[in-house]
C-alpha cells in the first residue's frame, strides 16, 4: 500500500521561508494527484490552504503557495509568522475517487 | 457564507451506534460533494470517504467499509455519518468537509468537528 510521506517536523524563524514536502513511498507526485494542503492548529478544525497543486483557497494569503518540486508536492510559506505555527497535512488523489492524507508536519516558528 | 454545522459530542458504549449530522448552508448543497474525515486523539487526519450529493452514491476508503455509512437528506441540506457496532478505537473527532465540486476532489470548507467517545 502506497503511503503519503511528510516531514514529521520543521522549524522556521519568524520572517523566514520554509518549504514543506509531500511525497509517495512508491512513485512520484504529479499534478494528476491534485495535491492539497491543510493547516490545523490544536483543538481547531482543519483549514484548507491549497488545492489542485497551487490554487489558494478563499481568504488564504499569498504567503502560502503550492507547487510540484521534483517528485513531490510542496507547500511554500514565506514571511513566517507565529500564527503559522500549526500542523500541516497534505492529501493526494490516488485515483478511483480515493484520497489519502499524509502523516502531517508540525511547524514551529521560533 | 458557506457553513457546515455538525451535531454535538456523543458518548456511546461499545456495540452501540451513533449518527453524526452535518448541516450545510450558504451554497447549493447538490453542487458539491461531502467528505468525511476522522482524527483520533493525538493523531493525524484520516480520509474516510465521500458522498455524491446528487446521486447519494458513497465511496469509502479502505478501513471504513461495513460499519460506516454515509447518507443524505437533501430536503434539509444535511449529510450524515452513521457508525454501527462502535469500538473503543472509533473514539475520534469526525469532520465533514465540502468538496470543491460535484465530483470527487479536495475539500474547501470544514465543519467544526464532532467528538465521538466510545467507552463502557
Amino acid at each position: 500500500q502506497t503511503v503519503v510521506t511528510q516531514e514529521p517536523s520543521f522549524s522556521v524563524p519568524p520572517g523566514g521561508t520554509v518549504t514543506l514536502t509531500c511525497g509517495l513511498s512508491s512513485g512520484s507526485v504529479s499534478t494528476n494527484n491534485y495535491p492539497a494542503w491543510y493547516q490545523q492548529t490544536p483543538g481547531q478544525a482543519p483549514r484548507t490552504l491549497i488545492y489542485s497543486t497551487n490554487i489558494r483557497s478563499s481568504g488564504v494569503p499569498d504567503r502560502f503557495s503550492g507547487s510540484i518540486l521534483g517528485n513531490k508536492a510542496a507547500l511554500n510559506i514565506t514571511g513566517a509568522q507565529t500564527d503559522d505555527e500549526s500542523d500541516y497535512y497534505c492529501a493526494l488523489n490516488m485515483g478511483s475517487g480515493i484520497w489519502v492524507f499524509g502523516g502531517g508536519t508540525k511547524l514551529t516558528v521560533v | 457564507q458557506v457553513q457546515l454545522v455538525q451535531s454535538g459530542s456523543e458518548l456511546k458504549k461499545p456495540g452501540a451506534s451513533v449518527k453524526v449530522s452535518c448541516k450545510a448552508s450558504g451554497y447549493t448543497f447538490t453542487s458539491h460533494t461531502m467528505t468525511w474525515v476522522r482524527q483520533a486523539p493525538g493523531q493525524g487526519l484520516e480520509w474516510m470517504g465521500w458522498i455524491n450529493t446528487n446521486t447519494g452514491n458513497p465511496t469509502y476508503a479502505q478501513g471504513f467499509t461495513g460499519r460506516f455509512v454515509f447518507s443524505l437528506d437533501t430536503s434539509v441540506t444535511t449529510a450524515y455519518l452513521q457508525i454501527s457496532s462502535l469500538k473503543a478505537e472509533d473514539t475520534a473527532v469526525y469532520y465533514c468537509a465540502r468538496g470543491t465540486s460535484r465530483f470527487s476532489g479536495p475539500v474547501d470548507f470544514w465543519g467544526q468537528g464532532t467528538l465521538v467517545t466510545v467507552s463502557s
